[in-house]
């Protein structure tokens, strides 16, 4: 979606780390989200970033870096149930638009 | 569960029929979204409210889709004349506008299918 790029697919082993990036254009920007999504349900929101810098909590963590149009979302210590569709979703203009989709596969 | 309900949940229908869906958002929630995803992709914009009134359409929206929201509170997406392209999962969310963080939450979809 609209110039908002992310992997398609990642797959990582349990107990593992993976880092999910994320690319946009600027124009307009006023804010960066990440959503989970298990197949078939609505997304849940993860993290937010308007600032440029590292946003922890817990096993998740999410990046910014405003003047490259760029964040990452970093997964610690994973688990099966971390295998997902995660959503980066760039704010502009009062609404989100979100890219495509990064499907983490976790394998035992 | 985020709060927000809709209704349907599954929606299959024929070509030409026209369906109607419903969003409870989150009661304090003044901002009301509709989104489309299909297989692949993450939510697309369609038209989002502030309490009754509808403040932007997507270009993508075309005018057999037509959303209201009444009384600032529940609101309702009509798709008029359904083709098979619009089979997808229509999305709606909710947020607090206010100054700074808003967090969009997202009900759990209507899942449409036509035939």
């Amino acid at each position: 979606g609209q110039n908002i790029d992310q992997p398609t697919e990642m797959t990582a082993t349990e107990g593992a780390i993976v880092q999910i990036n994320c690319t946009y254009q600027t124009s307009g920007f006023n804010g960066l989200f990440w959503y989970q999504q298990h197949a078939g349900e609505a997304p849940t929101f993860l993290s937010y970033n308007v600032l440029d810098g590292l946003e922890e909590k817990g096993r998740f963590s999410s990046f910014l870096s405003r003047s490259k149009g760029y964040s990452y979302l970093l997964l610690k210590e994973l688990q099966m149930k971390d295998s997902a569709s995660y959503l980066c979703a760039v704010k502009r203009w009062g609404k989100l638009q979100f890219g495509a989709g990064t499907q983490v596969v976790v394998t035992p | 569960d985020t709060g927000v309900s809709q209704d349907p949940r599954h929606k299959i229908t024929k070509r030409g029929q026209n369906v109607t869906f419903r969003c409870d958002p989150i009661s304090e929630h003044n901002r009301l979204y509709w989104y489309r995803q299909t297989l692949g992709q993450g939510p697309e914009f369609l038209t989002y409210f502030q309490n009754e009134a509808q403040l932007e359409k997507s270009r993508l929206l075309s005018d057999r889709f037509s959303a209201e929201r009444p009384k600032g509170s529940f609101s309702t997406l009509e798709i008029q004349r359904t083709e098979q392209g619009d089979s997808a999962m229509y999305l709606c969310a909710s947020t607090l506008q206010i100054a700074g963080f808003h967090e969009q939450f997202f009900g759990p979809g209507t899942r449409l299918t036509v035939l």
